[in-house]
Formats: structure tokens, C-alpha cells, sequence
């Protein structure tokens, strides 16, 4: 059966702080990892990765995978309270479905 | 900057009741998602949409459930009877052809089973 765990579940952190999220997967057939914010509503997309080792970088956000060990990390830098939200992490299958984890929560303290 | 546009954004209905949740994809986008979300717990797949047919379904998408294009700009979901369980966010995305791995979500249909 196809699993993502990410931890923490649920992390406080102040403002400026740096957060590093983390996701392990296993998954049939695993084609790319996609990363998502979630506020009030729709999730937004964030990075898609496809091979391991290469940094995807987006501002203050920057992300990678190890598609040896099947994880991904997403790590935010000089952290706002705008970036307070549910992160999911999404491993794709070969299928093109995407399986969701239960996701972290962020929330950044002013 | 296009987007996924969903109607109607809160919907309440009596059990039993037939709904239909609309979906606007992105123009170019071929390939369109149905999910939902009760509340509290996490993203589930429903649906995947191509060419017309569905291309995958989860078990959650059963004999209830039915999915349509019926013009070129909208993606339907319906419920035939509803159950108090579907009561959660449901939300569209798509994707293009070329970056079918990027699905753009919707900003959800909250429904509301009574």
C-alpha cells in the first residue's frame, strides 16, 4: 500500500526562524514528487522533483529528493507569518495518481 | 494569471439530494482531478479525467459518483444521492499536456450534507 509520512506533524516556530520540513514516502512505481501549500482552501503548487539530488530553490524556499533513500525535505529560510500553512508533500506514480499526506502544519509566531 | 475556478464555493443540501459541483479548468489544461477533503483529515483522490473518459478512479468514486465535460470549459461532479459522509471540500485541479504532473487546484466546492 502507498505511504507518505511527514513530520513533524505540527511545528511553532518565530518569525526568521528556518524550518526544515520533512516527507518519507514509499509509493508503486514513483515517478516525481510534488510539494504543495495549503491555507484557508486549495492547496498551491510549489516545486515538482524529479531526480534526486538537485535543488529546487523558490525564494526562501528551496526543496530536494533522494529518490535512493525515498524521502524529500522542503526547507524555508528567514520564515514569515505568511508562510503559516499545512505543507503536503505528493509522491506521483507511474499511474499519474497522486497520493496526499497528512501534511505539516506551519505556524509562524510573529 | 489563469486559474481553476470552482462554483458553487459552499453548497448545503438534505440527504438524498442530488448535487452537482462545477469546475472551470484552465483553457489549455487536457486533464482534470476531482478530490476531497473532510474536514480534519486529508487529501483523497477521486477521479482523473482525459479525452473524455475517465482515465482512473479511486473506490471512493462509486456508483454515486459520475464526472462529465459537458462543453469545452466545464467539469462537472455529481452526487446522484447523498450520504451524510460526503460532506467535505471537493476540489478540481488540471493540468496541461506537456506538465501533466502539475495539477493546479481550485479553490473547492465546501459541501454540506444534512
Amino acid at each position: 500500500e502507498d505511504k507518505v509520512v511527514q513530520s513533524p506533524l505540527s511545528l511553532v516556530v518565530h518569525e526568521g526562524d528556518t524550518v526544515t520540513l520533512n516527507c518519507s514516502y514509499e509509493v508503486t512505481n514513483f515517478r516525481s514528487l510534488l510539494w504543495y501549500k495549503q491555507e484557508k482552501k486549495a492547496p498551491t503548487f510549489l516545486f515538482m522533483l524529479t531526480s534526486s539530488g538537485i535543488e529546487k530553490k523558490s525564494g526562501r524556499l528551496s526543496s530536494i529528493l533522494d529518490k535512493k533513500e525515498l524521502f524529500s525535505i522542503l526547507n524555508i529560510t528567514a520564515t514569515q507569518t505568511g508562510d503559516s500553512a499545512v505543507y503536503l508533500c505528493t509522491p506521483r506514480r507511474g499511474d499519474d495518481k497522486i497520493i496526499f499526506g497528512k501534511g505539516t502544519r506551519l505556524h509562524i509566531l510573529p | 494569471e489563469p486559474e481553476v475556478t470552482q462554483t458553487p464555493s459552499h453548497q448545503v443540501t438534505q440527504m438524498g439530494q442530488e448535487v452537482i459541483l462545477r469546475c472551470v479548468p484552465i483553457s489549455n489544461h487536457l486533464y482534470f482531478y476531482w478530490y476531497r477533503q473532510i474536514l480534519g483529515q486529508k487529501v483523497e483522490f477521486l477521479v482523473s479525467f482525459y479525452n473524455n473518459e475517465i482515465s482512473e478512479k479511486s473506490e471512493i468514486f462509486d456508483d454515486q459518483f459520475s464526472v462529465e465535460r459537458p462543453d469545452g470549459s466545464n467539469f462537472t461532479l455529481k452526487i446522484r444521492s447523498t450520504k451524510l459522509e460526503d460532506s467535505a471540500m471537493y476540489f478540481c485541479a488540471s493540468s496541461e499536456a506537456r506538465r501533466k504532473e502539475t495539477q493546479y487546484f481550485g479553490p473547492g466546492t465546501r459541501l454540506l450534507v444534512l
